[in-house]
């Protein structure tokens, strides 16, 4: 089975960094996407990582490390529309996505 | 990027009745479509996996003589809930997978209220 774990809540001040860890236990490994869901919207891509290492785009980086089964979301100076939900999702062998419960984060004032 | 399309955006119906959604890469062909349920305040929970031309895989747990899945084209895939009960209302959610990327991209989803 799968198992993805993030955590539920966070909480920043705008213009503040907040990293979402993402650890997770698949059956076979095709990469791992980060997305954001805004409240009864479909979610949007921020990022694809297949391979270990850091990839940054713009306020956004995500980084994977494969042998530890660890993702994370890096958000940047943070702005008041940046709260959502951010799900980690693992492409299995099969290709699938398996989503991880998701992070709520909430940007305050 | 790629868009998918979903329609329609919201439905009311009453209990017992059938509703039909669709879900269509607009863009680009989409080999394979995934059916996912989110209900509030949960993550998104694959339904199941249709490929163009074949049987729908359904995720354990998922009825299928309920949740009925057509895939007839490279750019449509269509869900039915069939006698549909309160407690299939949800926000539904397609994708398309094209090729050769594993990206998969989101349609805007569905709110279906069953009274």
């Amino acid at each position: 089975g799968q198992n993805i774990d993030q955590p539920t809540e966070m909480t920043a001040t705008e213009g503040a960094i907040v990293q979402i860890n993402c650890t997770y236990q698949t059956s076979g490994f095709n990469g791992l996407f980060w997305y954001q869901q805004h409240a009864g919207e479909a979610p949007t891509f921020l990022s694809y990582n297949v391979l270990d290492g850091l990839e940054e785009k713009g306020r956004f980086s995500s980084f994977l490390s494969r042998s530890k089964g660890y993702s994370y979301l890096l958000l940047k100076e943070l702005q008041m529309k940046d709260s959502a939900s951010y799900l980690c999702a693992v492409v299995s062998d099969d290709y699938k996505l398996s989503f991880g419960a998701g992070t709520t984060v909430t940007v305050r004032a | 990027g790629a868009v998918v399309s979903q329609h329609p955006s919201r439905v009311i119906c009453k209990s017992g009745t059938s509703v039909k959604i669709e879900c269509r890469s607009l863009d680009f062909q989409a080999t394979t479509m995934f059916w996912y349920r989110q209900f509030p305040k949960q993550s998104l929970m694959l339904m199941a996996t249709s490929n163009e031309g074949s049987k729908a895989t359904y995720e354990q747990g998922v009825e299928k003589d309920k949740f009925l899945i057509n895939h007839a084209s490279l750019t449509l895939s269509t869900l039915t809930v069939t006698s549909a009960h309160p407690e299939d209302s949800s926000f539904y959610i397609c994708s398309a997978r094209g090729v050769p990327d594993n990206e998969q991209f989101f349609g805007p989803g569905t709110r279906l209220t069953v009274l």
